[in-house]
């Protein structure tokens, strides 16, 4: 079965602590994709990538850097975490073409105390 | 710029009354519009993909419908294992792989 796979379901970080998420997708696929998830405010893309070692903003990149090294992995890391960075965030990926959608990861639920 | 509007926001129905959820959108040439079901605490899985105005395509008791200003999400004899957020999306001919999402609707499917 094809995956998105995040590195953790939970994670709770202190204000000014450096955090990396870690995405794996194992469909080969060429994009991909982080958004945050919050109530009343829907999905909001963080930043995406169409190719390795390629990183392309998205709505909302402030706080927030990138790291995509091999096609497999993107990685989204918090530079100096905020309270307002509290959030779900996801992961997702999709092939080159617009034929598919989106497959996405299960979520990291992040609390910044 | 894309646009994409769920109605209603959330919706309650009663184990087996059958229902459909609205995705209004403005799109300049669309090439795909997709469907996913989010529980709560998780990430989106896809539904389904409809690309031009008069497909349809169903899966269990759920069937996604296309017209060229609107797609519906029609929930036949739901359960409540059917309970779930619905998101809409838009990938519009703007040459981005972006889609535009909706906020979703809430369905809750009483026993």
């Amino acid at each position: 079965d094809v995956k998105v796979t995040q590195s953790s379901r939970y994670l709770v970080k202190r204000t000014g602590e450096k955090v990396f998420l870690e995405c794996v997708q194992d469909m080969d696929h060429e994009n991909m994709f982080w958004y945050r998830q919050d109530p009343g405010l829907g999905l909001r893309l963080i930043y995406f990538s169409y190719d390795v070692k390629m990183k392309e903003k998205g709505d909302i990149p402030e706080g927030y850097s990138v790291s995509r090294e091999k096609k497999e992995r993107f990685s989204l890391i918090l530079e100096s975490a905020s309270t307002n960075q509290t959030s779900m965030y996801l992961c997702a990926s999709s092939p080159l073409g617009p034929a598919g959608g989106y497959t996405f990861g299960s979520g990291t639920r992040l609390t910044v105390v | 710029e894309d646009q994409v509007t769920q109605s209603p926001e959330a919706l309650r129905l009663q184990e087996g009354e059958s229902s459909s959820l609205n995705c209004s959108y403005t799109v300049s040439g669309l090439r795909g519009l997709f469907w996913y079901r989010q529980d709560p605490g998780k990430g989106p899985e896809f539904l389904f993909t409809l690309y031009s105005a008069g497909e349809e395509k169903e899966k269990e008791r759920l069937k996604a419908t296309l017209t060229k200003k609107e797609s519906f999400l029609h929930i036949t004899a739901p359960k409540p294992e059917d309970s779930a957020t619905y998101l809409c999306a838009v990938l519009g001919s703007g040459g981005s792989y972006i889609p535009t999402f909706g906020r979703g609707t809430s369905l809750i499917v009483h026993p």
